[in-house]
């Protein structure tokens, strides 16, 4: 079944401490994207990627970093948390044939305290 | 920059009614233009898209939406609502020359028996 996974679905964690977010697609797609969801404003892009090593900024990314050592994986890294990034965070991925097809995971519910 | 506006941030509507959810894009040259739907506890999924053509495009689950150039609106329908379509909708718009979405704040609707 095609589809993009995220780990974990839910996450409470405290100010400061290190985690990461997982992402992985089965559809060897090539653009890759993280979005996070807050009520009222939509999802707002956070990085993406258009390919292996290939990673740029989107409209909110202070705080986050990301990677993308494999075509499938694109990891959100939050190296200091704090409760502004309390959210509901989207992968996304899309083949370069169909780019705006994008297909979301499930979403990451962090809260940070 | 483009960018997306929902005027209407929640809807409720009888079942059988019809539905219309409004979308409002600002866009200097020719947009790509999406619907996804959210359903509670789930991640987005295409409802139907515009490139280019036709002006009335047909999506899955029985939605429609019409593109109007002059009014730069690209508004959802339905004909006739089912329980089922209880769910948070998002348009969103692509820019012609990268793979960027922009979000709407998101309309949320609710059905009723």
């Amino acid at each position: 079944e095609a589809q993009v996974t995220q780990n974990p679905r839910y996450l409470i964690t405290v100010t400061g401490k290190k985690l990461t977010v997982t992402c992985s697609q089965n559809m060897n797609h090539e653009y890759m994207s993280w979005y996070r969801q807050d009520p009222g404003l939509g999802l707002r892009q956070i990085y993406y990627s258009m390919n292996v090593e290939v990673t740029d900024k989107g409209d909110v990314p202070e705080g986050y970093k990301v990677s993308r050592k494999e075509k499938r994986n694109f990891p959100l890294i939050l190296e200091s948390p704090s409760p502004n990034q309390t959210s509901l965070y989207f992968c996304a991925s899309s083949s370069d044939r169909t780019p705006y097809e994008q297909y979301f995971g499930p979403g990451t519910r962090l809260t940070v305290t | 920059a483009q960018s997306v506006t929902q005027p209407d941030i929640h809807i409720t509507v009888s079942e059988g009614a019809s539905l219309e959810l409004r979308c409002n894009y600002s866009y200097g040259a020719t947009p790509y233009l999406f619907w996804y739907v959210q359903s509670p506890g789930q991640g987005l999924q295409l409802l139907l898209k515009y490139f280019s053509g036709d002006t009335l495009v047909q999506g899955i689950k029985g939605f429609e939406a019409e593109f109007k150039r002059s009014q730069s609106s690209f508004n959802l329908r339905k004909p006739s609502v089912h329980w089922s379509d209880a769910a948070e909708y998002f348009c969103a718009v692509g820019a012609s020359n990268d793979y960027k979405l922009s979000f709407g704040a998101g309309t949320t609707v609710t059905v009723r028996a």
